[in-house]
């Protein structure tokens, strides 16, 4: 079945980076795109970004452009978020998910299905 | 960027009962809305996509409708399982793709 998991619990100080991984598995990587959203403590979900897993174009949000890149590793079937100069403010869940698109295209329609468990990121000095 | 508006933030309401959840885009969206499911400590789980359709393995009590900027997903006999919170997100205008604030149900 599709799955995606990602990695541990992170615990960064201010200014520190973080690098969150989404392994995936049950399709083929290449034909889906991933996208980043986070939770910050009793919030709600906020979409971080996007990223084309056949040629790497991204797109981000504007709230985290300029402190985050979202790669991939083919060879794994893995993407990984990095986000730099953490804040208190990043204290957040942050979730991986496939992007699903209509049959017909992505213009059509997109939703995410399936997500990752989660990452808590924790960010204090 | 597209706001979404959710009502109520929250509810109440015995097992049984048939529950309503509005969400509203501040300009139209057309048909591309989607609602999510998400319990405590777990990650959201896809119900309705393309505003209507329902993702395959959830129950037929979860309908969706809508166009333009006003949509619905409807509970019609709420069950135990069903306490969450449930969030809208539009993906017409990108970027960002905005989700609604959330409803939490609770079970009386």
């Amino acid at each position: 079945q599709v799955q995606l998991v990602q990695s541990g619990a992170e615990v960064k100080k201010p200014g520190a980076s973080v690098t969150v991984s989404c392994k995936t598995s049950g399709y083929t990587f290449t034909h889906y795109g991933i996208a980043w959203v986070r939770q910050a403590p009793g919030q709600g979900l906020e979409w971080m970004g996007w990223i084309s897993t056949s040629n790497g174009n991204t797109v981000y949000a504007r709230e985290v452009r300029g402190r985050v890149s979202l790669t991939t590793d083919r060879s794994t079937s893995t993407a990984y978020m990095q986000l730099g100069g953490l804040t208190s403010d990043d204290t957040a869940v942050y979730f991986c998910a496939r992007e699903y698109c209509n049959s017909r295209g992505c213009i059509w329609g997109r939703w995410f299905d399936p997500w990752g468990q989660g990452t808590l990121v924790t960010v204090s000095s | 960027d597209i706001q979404m508006t959710q009502s109520p933030p929250s509810l109440s309401a015995s097992v049984g009962d048939r529950v309503t959840i509005t969400c509203r885009a501040s300009q139209s969206v057309g048909g591309h809305l989607n609602w999510y499911q998400q319990k405590p400590g777990k990650a959201p789980k896809l119900l309705i996509y393309g505003a209507s359709t329902v993702q395959s393995g959830v129950p037929s009590r979860f309908s969706g409708s809508g166009s333009g900027t006003d949509f619905t997903l409807i509970i019609s006999s709420l069950q135990p399982d069903d306490s969450a919170t449930y969030y809208c997100q539009q993906t017409y205008s990108t970027p960002p793709l905005t989700f609604g604030g959330g409803t939490k149900v609770e079970i009386k």
